[in-house]
């Protein structure tokens, strides 16, 4: 079985703030994809980062940064210098080798960036 | 390129009434998923077709929830007869898949939000 646990679930800061999301996740899958999701208040989901198993390299774009740690089954994603657009709900989520092309959602972390 | 497009994108509608919820996947993309997201159970995954079959369909709900995928560009999701209790966001998504597994990332429509009173 699958699980993703986003342990927080509401964040606020203030502008400019820099701001982490945590992400957990459980696999028996030795190959295995992460996902992070922005939901913005419009509603529609937005894809924003793919990571595979095999790549524990952290990656940045922009003001994004994601880390993954298998050591600690974890997949963070660090927003630097948050904007007001920032503000969002964040999912992560989790695709194994044994799940077909299913993805398991966390339960999401509202983002709320104060002016 | 046309991203996933959902209609309609609001629905409102009695108890008892069926309900038909549209998706059109992204041209080229061979997989499509239904989800229901609620503030109670977050986002969940329905069913999904693989080239137009249904694979995995454990998510449905109950009887009264029905999925079909006649064509590679077309995909229907029926309530009937609906109840309150299904109001929820209906959010369609599809990937590109080779073979049997892919890890590709899902593409969403912006989702139909449905009321039923």
């Amino acid at each position: 079985a699958q699980k993703v646990t986003q342990a927080q679930t509401e964040i606020s800061v203030v502008e400019k703030e820099d701001v982490t999301l945590d992400c957990v996740y459980e696999t028996r899958d030795t190959t295995y994809y992460l996902f992070w999701y922005k939901q913005p208040p419009s509603g529609e989901l937005v894809f924003l980062i793919r990571r595979n198993s095999f790549d524990e390299q952290n990656e940045i774009s922009g003001r994004y940064s994601w880390n993954f740690q298998k050591s600690t089954s974890s997949f963070n994603f660090t927003i630097t210098a948050s904007q007001v657009v920032d503000s969002a709900v964040y999912f992560c989520a989790l695709s194994g080798n044994n799940a077909g092309n299913m993805l398991t959602f966390g339960g999401g972390t509202r983002l709320m960036v104060k002016p | 390129d046309a991203g996933v497009i959902q209609s309609p994108r609001h629905e409102v509608t009695e108890m008892g009434q069926e309900v038909t919820l549209r998706c059109k996947p992204i041209s080229g993309h061979n997989s499509l998923f239904w989800y229901r997201q609620t503030m109670m159970r977050g986002l969940e995954l329905l069913i999904y077709f693989n080239n137009n079959v249904p694979i995995d369909d454990s998510g449905m709900p109950e009887d009264r929830f029905s999925a079909k995928m006649p064509n590679a560009s077309f995909s229907t999701l029926k309530i009937q007869p609906s109840e309150p209790r299904d109001s929820a966001v209906y959010f369609c998504a599809s990937s590109r898949s080779a073979r049997e597994v892919t890890y590709n990332e899902q593409f969403f429509g912006p989702g139909t939000r449905l009321t039923v009173l």
